[in-house]
């Protein structure tokens, strides 16, 4: 069965430090990996995705993300981290083999000190 | 600018009543998600539906919930007796392909139950 563990339940960095979330996954085949962010009080929003080709993939509000098959990871990065990037971020991994639904990981929460 | 669009926002409830979510996917999506948030057990998928056929309701307690797509454009999530365990935010979510692409999320109902 497909799964997704997301070690770090917390994490604080310095505003304008680097950032780096880690993921990894367990899944028999080519997987298609999600990066989701949730602000206080909202829905899920995608950041990035990966289904195939290159494996360093750019999202939404300067992310980013690299898909290692030999380790089975999907780390999301960002260069210098701003204030309002304090959320909590989800990987999720999909399909599973019988249906299309992804697996979320349990989620980081993200603190940025000013 | 399409959004999953969710009812209520909020709700409170005694013990005992009957409560229905209501979730308006994408127009164009053919796969429905039901999420249950809650601090212990993060994100749980509920069930979830392809062009309106339900595919798997394994994560849902099958004696007081049940979820339907009465058509194409309204999903609906019910709890009959409520019970103060239930109280969480509930999320629902819709998508192309059938599942296999990313997932857009409404803002979410968020339940007590007291």
């Amino acid at each position: 069965a497909q799964s997704v563990t997301q070690p770090d339940i917390h994490i604080t960095v310095s505003e304008g430090a680097s950032l780096e979330l880690r993921c990894n996954y367990s899944y028999g085949a080519t997987p298609y990996l999600f990066w989701y962010v949730q602000s206080p009080g909202q829905g899920l929003q995608l950041l990035l995705k990966y289904f195939s080709g290159d494996t360093l993939v750019q999202g939404i509000k300067g992310f980013e993300a690299e898909f290692k098959r030999s380790q089975s990871s999907f780390n999301l990065r960002k260069p210098s981290v701003h204030w309002s990037d304090a959320a909590e971020y989800f990987c999720a991994v999909g399909p599973s083999y019988n249906a299309g639904k992804s697996t979320f990981g349990d989620g980081t929460t993200l603190t940025v000190k000013p | 600018d399409a959004r999953v669009t969710q009812t209520p926002r909020h709700k409170v409830t005694e013990m005992g009543q009957e409560v229905t979510m209501r979730c308006q996917p994408i127009l164009g999506h053919n796969t429905v998600f039901w999420y249950r948030q809650t601090m212990m057990q993060g994100l749980e998928l509920l069930a979830y539906f392809r062009n309106r056929a339900p595919l798997d309701d394994s994560g849902m307690p099958k004696d007081r919930f049940s979820a339907e797509m009465p058509d194409a454009t309204l999903a609906t999530l019910k709890i009959q007796p409520s019970e103060p365990r239930d109280s969480a935010v509930y999320f629902c979510a819709s998508g192309q392909r059938g599942g296999l692409d990313e997932q857009f999320f409404g803002p979410g109902t968020r339940l007590t139950v007291l």
